[in-house]
């Protein structure tokens, strides 16, 4: 059974700072992996799809890693600003079973000016 | 223009009501979802839809039922209202059951009294 991990659960850091987010994954037979931002009290923005044959994906100041087969993606966020301050979520799509996207729980993230 | 859209945004109600979410996306997507968010904000799938046709059902107690009159519309009718029905319901569709990007409506905050 897929379980997605992200670690850690809340992160606060200054303006300015260059961040990493983290997301393990048990099964490493996924289609893709997808990261979203949630704000509070809203829905789900999708940030980044990295298909299992990619390696990373590039959105303006985010940059979203993907191996495998070490079960391991990672959301880099560079010269972050306040406005970044959000909850991610990781989420996979496995190979059997694969209309069931699985997420973790997500990361919050805080932004201090 | 919003993209997935879901009415209404808040619903509250008493235990044994019946109540009504619905979901409309204009993307030309085939596949529509419905997920749930609970209070420690892990997103569960509850049911899928491709083109109509239900693709996924996760084990959701039978007092919820989805209804796709077309496969732009998903809406979901939940009887008898408990209280841990409480929670964050959030629409979303994709291209293709399998691989698509997945894009989320707002979400409906329903509370059970």
């Amino acid at each position: 059974k897929q379980e997605v991990t992200q670690i850690p659960a809340a992160l606060s850091v200054p303006e300015g700072e260059n961040l990493v987010l983290n997301c393990s994954f048990t099964d490493s037979a996924i289609y893709n992996l997808q990261w979203f931002r949630q704000d509070p009290g809203k829905g789900l923005t999708s940030l980044l799809l990295i298909q299992s044959s990619q390696r990373e994906q590039t959105s303006g100041r985010l940059n979203a890693s993907l191996d495998k087969s070490s079960g391991r993606s990672t959301l880099y966020i560079a010269a972050s600003q306040p406005g970044d301050s959000a909850t991610y979520l990781c989420a996979v799509r496995p190979l059997q079973g694969a209309q069931k996207l699985v997420f973790g729980q997500g990361t919050r993230l805080t932004i201090n000016p | 223009d919003t993209a997935v859209s879901q009415t209404p945004k808040y619903l509250v109600t008493q235990m044994g009501n019946d109540k009504s979410i619905k979901c409309e996306q204009n993307l030309g997507h085939d596949t529509m979802y419905w997920y749930k968010q609970d209070s420690k904000k892990f997103l569960k799938i509850m049911f899928s839809y491709n083109n109509k046709e239900l693709i996924i059902n996760e084990t959701v107690p039978n007092r919820f039922s989805p209804k796709s009159p077309d496969k732009a519309h998903l809406n979901l009718h939940i009887n008898s209202l408990e209280l841990g029905d409480s929670a964050v319901y959030f629409c979303a569709s994709s291209q293709n059951p399998a691989a698509g990007e997945l894009f989320f409506g707002e979400g409906s905050r329903l509370t059970v009294l």
